[in-house]
């Protein structure tokens, strides 16, 4: 158990819909990755948060949005879903930008 | 932009062999960190072993040591005695030393089956 909590585990919703996605960091660290897994395009980086700061951006789809909360948590928006959204969503955390990021569980969300 | 490329797709071995995952990356970077991460079929990401650019000497945790060759741009990992639970994909990746703003690039896996 790496201690970053994600949910929910599972998300199956209908094209044009919109979800939102929950990532708890580990106690005491101040940044937030987000990531997609999917079959053709591997893992690649969406979005990093700093201390409620957006510290980088990586190849985000406009229709997605990210933000970290005072408590550090982190929510994931993905609107207007198309089927190649399906794909395993991660948040990782680290302590500063420096250290290794400990990924949560990983959110899959299949759009049908 | 740095890419990381893993040019073993899929690998097999015996339960107790030794075996060595390629990696190697492209960077005009200086200082950055090189990592190994392991998925096993739980899609759990898990960091197995991690490597400082400016430190000479190969990192090792237990069973798993890597082989970094700064010059090459080489970064491979060794599992010794391997066993059925190594069974995963396991992903290189490389990060900038950069205070602030951050990401992991990760290759494209290799999926690695431990055979009893």
């Amino acid at each position: 158990d790496s201690g970053v909590t994600q949910t929910p585990k599972h998300l199956i919703t209908a094209t044009g819909q919109r979800v939102t996605l929950r990532c708890s960091p580990r106690s005491g660290d101040l940044s937030v990755y987000w990531y997609q897994q999917s079959l053709d395009q591997g893992l690649q980086f969406l979005i990093q948060y700093y201390n409620g700061e957006e510290r980088a951006k990586g190849n985000i789809l406009e229709r997605f949005s990210a933000q970290q909360f005072p408590d550090l948590h982190s929510e994931l928006n993905l609107s207007s879903l198309e089927l190649g959204d399906s794909a395993l969503y991660f948040c990782a955390s680290s302590v500063d930008s420096r250290y290794e990021q400990y990924f949560g569980p990983g959110t899959r969300l299949t759009v049908t | 932009a740095q890419t990381v490329t893993q040019s073993q797709p899929e690998m097999s071995v015996q339960e107790a062999e030794t075996v060595t995952l390629s990696c190697t990356y492209d960077t005009s970077e200086n200082n950055y960190y090189l990592f190994w991460y392991k998925q096993p079929p739980s899609r759990q990401m898990i960091l197995v072993i991690r490597q400082e650019a400016y430190k000479q000497q190969n990192a090792t945790e237990n069973r798993f040591s890597v082989n970094f060759q700064k010059a090459a741009k080489s970064f491979s990992l060794k599992i010794s005695d391997s066993q059925l639970g190594d069974t995963a994909m396991y992903f290189c990746a490389f990060m900038k030393h950069n205070q602030g703003a951050q990401k992991l690039v990760f290759g494209q896996g290799t999926r690695l089956t431990i055979n009893p």
